[in-house]
């Protein structure tokens, strides 16, 4: 069964530190996995995508890395800001069909001034 | 920038009956989604919408969910009687393409059923 397993499920730290989020994935076939910021109440929004032959992918502050042998994603944060604080869901696309994709559950992040 | 509208923002309803969710994808997109999330879960995905036919479902999109591009701009899903349990923040999604391209959200519309 295809899942998207995400950790820690929730994370506190303060202003100005930075924090790496984790995500591990049983999908397939694969096409490629993406990082999406969602705000309480709001839709989605696409931080990065990488396909299998990406290793790393930057957005400001935001890189994602991607281990497509063992399955595994991170992003990492650097120097947070209060802005920061949301859900951040790992989504892994399916090949072959019409973009069909896997949501983890999201680790909601909380920034502390 | 364009951005994928949804309306209404909340819809309250009584179970039974009928509702219709409304979109308006950005409007070069040829490749249209649904999800759902209900309060707490994952986000899930419903169905995929390419070329004026639905190209996927999941399990979860059974024969009380339609949907339908009735004019070159909205893109609607219908639950013809609803069930309490369909009560979740319902979103649409475009895309210009397959693959890696990106799929852009709406800000979502929250069911309520009562």
């Amino acid at each position: 069964k295809n899942q998207v397993e995400q950790s820690p499920q929730s994370l506190i730290i303060l202003e100005g530190k930075n924090c790496t989020l984790q995500c591990n994935y049983t999908v397939s076939p694969f096409s490629n996995l993406r990082w999406y910021k969602q705000d309480t109440g709001r839709g989605p929004v696409s931080l990065t995508i990488m396909t299998f032959s990406e290793n790393t992918k930057s957005n400001g502050r935001y890189t994602a890395t991607l281990d497509a042998d063992t399955k595994q994603s991170s992003l990492h944060i650097t120097a947070s800001q209060l802005s920061d604080s949301a859900s951040y869901i790992c989504v892994v696309s399916v090949s072959g069909g019409y973009n069909k994709l896997i949501f983890g559950a999201g680790t909601r992040l909380a920034v502390h001034p | 920038e364009p951005e994928v509208t949804q309306t209404p923002s909340h819809q309250v309803t009584q179970m039974g009956q009928e509702v219709i969710l409304r979109c308006v994808p950005i409007s070069n997109h040829l490749y249209f989604y649904w999800y759902r999330q209900i309060l707490g879960q994952k986000v899930e995905f419903l169905v995929s919408f390419y070329n004026n036919e639905i190209s996927e479902k999941s399990e979860i999109f059974d024969d009380q969910f339609s949907v339908e591009r009735p004019d070159g701009s909205n893109f609607t899903l219908k639950i013809r009687s609803t069930k309490l349990e369909d009560s979740a923040m319902y979103f649409c999604a475009s895309s210009s393409g397959t693959g890696s391209y990106e799929q852009y959200f709406g800000p979502g519309t929250r069911l309520t059923v009562t």
